[in-house]
């Protein structure tokens, strides 16, 4: 148990309106990711963080921002939902070491009607 | 760009058998790591095996081993004596050692359904 909480763990949300998913982490970890998970694609990066107010882009962030002010919480917000951004989200930390193994948290599922 | 392969939508074992689940890589840098998660109903990511490029000898933990096959581009997973708790999404991912984020790229998914 790498010490990761994501909350909510369920939202629902209509198009258009914002939403902000927040990741906790527990041990100080200075990496972490924003990740999505769709049929078919695995999971695909969205934005990660290398420290605090240290953030940098992913394959897929267009539509999403990031923000990081502590080093255990790590914030991804959606400023305008839409239908596309049906998906669920999971965050990691990579634990430095040889392996640098990533951990993740239990996911949120969002859909946007 | 990094690109990882799983050609096996679903597979099928029967309880105490083994199986193994096919991964393929591609990527023009010469230090990286790969990994194996478990995926089951309730959603969790899971951490399994991990192999560095350079470690020389296959990667096990428990039942699960490594096929790490380097000039292939391949790391398939092998489970022994499969459970029916094996039954679950596998994923198969890479990461670059090189670059400065340490993110992983993954594979679409193996659905393995282990039966009785």
């Amino acid at each position: 148990d790498a010490g990761i909480t994501q909350s909510p763990r369920h939202k629902v949300t209509e198009t258009g309106t914002p939403v902000t998913l927040r990741c906790h982490q527990t041990e100080n970890h200075r990496y972490m990711y924003w990740y999505r998970q769709d049929p078919g694609h695995g999971l695909r990066l969205i934005h990660y963080s290398y420290g605090v107010k240290d953030t940098d882009k992913g394959e897929v962030s267009d539509g999403y921002s990031v923000s990081r002010s502590k080093t255990e919480d790590f914030l991804l917000t959606l400023e305008s939902a839409t239908s596309s951004q049906t998906s669920v989200y999971f965050c990691a930390i990579s634990v430095t070491g040889d392996q640098e193994t990533q951990y993740f948290g239990p996911g949120t599922r969002l859909l946007v009607l | 760009a990094q690109k990882i392969t799983q050609t096996q939508p679903g597979m099928f074992v029967q309880e105490k058998e083994a199986v193994t689940l096919d991964c393929t890589y591609d990527t023009s840098d010469q230090s990286y790591g790969l990994f194996w998660y478990k995926q089951p109903s309730s959603g969790e990511m899971i951490f399994l095996i991990y192999q560095g490029s350079y470690d020389e000898q296959n990667a096990t933990e428990g039942r699960y081993s490594l096929n790490f096959q380097k000039a292939r581009k391949s790391a398939n997973l092998v489970i022994s004596a499969s459970q029916l708790g094996d039954s679950a999404m596998y994923f198969c991912a890479m990461r670059d050692r090189n670059t400065g984020r340490r993110a992983l790229t993954f594979g679409s998914g193996t659905r393995l359904q282990v039966q009785p």
